[in-house]
């Protein structure tokens, strides 16, 4: 079972200020990589997919970066508000396509 | 447009009782699979399907039995309910487990077996 690390386990903020957070993964047999946003009471929901070493993907003040050769993503929020509280879920699918193995998640509180 | 439909939303079970999730998705999905999240620890994958007629184990799958009954329709069961299977369950879609695609969740089954 590989192992999918996220840190740190939870973060506070001021609404304005930028954060990010990493999501480690094996990088070896490497096939893609996952952002999830996950609110609380809701489903998790897709934000990024990413494949290719060097990808950067961006969706409004959500940003993604990523680099296969020594296994890790990095998730920036430029700018916090308050409805970004949320838990930012990663997953790899290294060494088989089929299956997500999913990290822990990072918690983020974003306070005025 | 529901996505990806759970049924029933919270279970109460005694010990050894039997129960079945339903998931069913609306989106012709090809692939779908069943996970549990259990407090400090990811997601894990209990069994999937990636096409119609085809179910793999995934992670955890002692315990767990599944059923995709059509394209639509992918069923867990628990034939023998334990208290370490008390857990929140989620199914999810995607339209194929090629390592691109994201996956799209249910609201989950909250299931406490006493």
């Amino acid at each position: 079972i590989l192992n999918v690390e996220q840190s740190p386990q939870s973060l506070h903020v001021q609404e304005g200020d930028s954060t990010n957070f990493t999501c480690s993964f094996p990088s070896s047999n490497f096939y893609a990589l996952h952002w999830y946003r996950w609110e609380t009471a809701k489903s998790p929901e897709a934000l990024f997919v990413m494949t290719l070493n060097g990808d950067e993907k961006k969706k409004g003040r959500i940003s993604a970066t990523l680099n296969t050769k020594e296994g890790y993503s990095y998730l920036y929020i430029k700018g916090s508000q308050p409805e970004d509280s949320a838990t930012y879920l990663c997953a790899s699918n290294t060494g088989t396509a089929s299956k997500l193995t999913f990290g822990t998640g990072t918690r983020l509180q974003v306070t005025l | 447009n529901a996505g990806v439909t759970q049924t029933p939303k919270f279970q109460v079970l005694k010990t050894g009782q039997s129960m079945t999730l339903q998931c069913a998705q609306d989106m012709n999905h090809n692939s779908m699979y069943w996970y549990r999240q259990d407090p400090g620890m990811g997601l894990r994958l209990i069994y999937y399907s990636a096409s119609e007629g085809t179910t793999d184990k995934g992670e955890v799958p002692n315990g767990y039995n599944v059923s995709r009954l059509n394209k639509r329709e992918f069923s867990l069961r628990l034939e023998s309910a334990a208290p370490s299977q008390t857990s929140v369950y989620f199914c999810a879609s995607s339209s194929w487990t090629g390592q691109n695609q994201p996956q799209h969740f249910g609201d989950g089954t909250r299931l406490s077996i006493l």
